[in-house]
């Protein structure tokens, strides 16, 4: 079945970088736009950032626009989030999961919802 | 920027039907879906395209939108149904938002 893994995760000082990576299996990869959301510890759900199928198109939330990146790599089956400046307030448990609106050629904006979704990464921010 | 509300918990006695709502302004015109959420798991699609099931999810999950409410419906519910849902939607200006959250309790 479809999965997702993401791996990256650790204790990092404020202030420092960290990137995320979310590798795929058994879909086509390069057909579906893909999203990062995380969850600080005892809160909701956090959408971050979402990419399109070709890595074309990418939006990001306002709350970590200009520090946080997303890109993927569809020839590794790869998504990624680099991290920069990282605070304390971004300690949480990060998801990657895949856009529900399949791409059958050229570039597709995600719209859809989100299915399946990896396992998570935990990222703790603290000196 | 677009607001998702949810009362934060609801709780219903084994067997009954629970009743999950999302609040937004007009919601009724957008696409709704809903995630249900275990201690220590990822999410998991329960609900889509506000009535729509994933396959493997139980009949007993069924949702509905209109106007400034999506409902999701859990009927007859068990013990295993215990967790957090999360309705979900796409708003032009704030991309991707998803409600606090609701704590499903089987008494």
């Amino acid at each position: 079945q479809v999965q997702l893994v993401e791996s990256g995760g650790g204790v990092v000082q404020p202030g420092r970088s960290l990137r995320l990576s979310c590798a795929a299996s058994r879909f086509t990869f390069s057909s579906y736009g893909m999203h990062w959301v995380r969850q600080a510890p005892g809160k909701g759900l956090e959408w971050l950032a979402v990419i399109s199928n070709d890595g074309a198109n990418k939006d990001y939330a306002d709350s970590v626009k200009g520090r946080f990146s997303i890109s993927r790599d569809n020839s590794k089956n790869t998504l990624y989030l680099q991290m920069n400046s990282l605070r304390a307030e971004d300690t949480a448990v990060y998801y990657c999961a895949r856009d529900a609106v399949y791409c059958s050629g050229g570039s597709c904006n995600p719209r859809g919802w989100f299915d399946p979704w990896g396992q998570g990464t935990l990222v703790t921010v603290s000196s | 920027s677009y607001v998702l509300t949810q009362s934060p918990s609801v709780s219903v006695a084994p067997g009954q039907t629970a009743r999950i709502t999302c609040g937004g302004n007009n919601i009724g015109s957008k696409s709704v879906h809903w995630y249900q959420q275990k201690p220590g798991q990822a999410p998991v699609l329960v609900v889509y395209d506000d009535s729509d099931r994933p396959s493997g999810i139980p009949e007993r999950f069924s949702g509905s939108n209109s106007g400034n409410t999506a409902t999701l419906t859990i009927s007859r519910v068990e013990a295993g149904d215990e967790a957090d849902y999360y309705c979900q939607v796409w708003d032009s200006s704030s991309d991707v938002v998803f409600g606090g959250g609701t704590k499903l309790t089987v008494l």
